[in-house]
């Protein structure tokens, strides 16, 4: 079945810092790709998505792109502020938007000041 | 746009009690997603509804979870009897299937005593 896997944390960084949170993703077919933010006490948020292969989602300065060949989907952002800190998930779908997501297990990021 | 609505927020309840969470997804969205969230196990698709019609519900974890959709714009999630082990947070998340992307409610946090 699908699955998807992600570095776990915390990571903690310093504000302005550069981002990576690490994506790799198994499923059938050729599955649509997200990331979803979740803040304290919150639902979760679409950040970003990607539907094939090399297309790049971006969103509020987070970026990431859909690599095929190497079955991965990394997060990244060039300036992190304090207000980022939340938990990160990475997600996909095998079947369009009628299907469930598969979630990885969520990145807590902390950037302190 | 008042994006998908859940009730209650938070339901604490003793073992063996039913419980019934409820959710309204956006107005013209046509399927409909319940997960649950826990720290062992992360965030899991428990059932989704097409059209109304249950499409899948092989994560649903055992006979005391049902789930209803009576209508495009109501949906139940029932657990009878509850036992310690269903306390989580449970998310509803609505889409339309053209569009490929899911937008969740802010959860009901469960605690069974």
């Amino acid at each position: 079945g699908d699955s998807v896997t992600q570095m776990e944390g915390p990571v903690t960084l310093s504000e302005e810092a550069f981002l990576t949170i690490n994506c790799t993703y198994t499923a059938t077919g050729y599955p649509s790709l997200f990331w979803y933010v979740q803040y304290p006490g919150e639902g979760l948020q679409l950040l970003l998505k990607a539907t094939k292969a090399d297309d790049k989602g971006s969103n509020k300065g987070f970026e990431a792109t859909y690599r095929k060949e190497t079955t991965s989907f990394h997060l990244e952002k060039g300036s992190v502020q304090v207000s980022d800190s939340a938990v990160y998930f990475c997600a996909l779908t095998s079947g369009g938007g009628a299907d469930g997501l598969t979630f990885g297990k969520g990145t807590h990021l902390i950037i302190q000041p | 746009d008042a994006g998908v609505i859940q009730s209650p927020r938070h339901e604490v309840t003793e073992m063996g009690q039913e419980v019934t969470l409820r959710c309204k997804p956006i107005s013209g969205h046509n399927s409909l997603f319940w997960y649950r969230q826990t720290m062992m196990r992360g965030l899991e698709l428990l059932i989704y509804f097409n059209n109304n019609v249950p499409i899948d519900d092989s994560g649903m974890p055992e006979d005391r979870f049902s789930a209803k959709m009576p209508n495009a714009s109501f949906s139940t999630l029932k657990i009878q009897p509850s036992e310690p082990r269903d306390s989580a947070v449970y998310f509803c998340a609505s889409s339309n299937s053209g569009i490929n992307e899911q937008y969740f409610g802010p959860g009901t946090r469960l605690t069974v005593t």
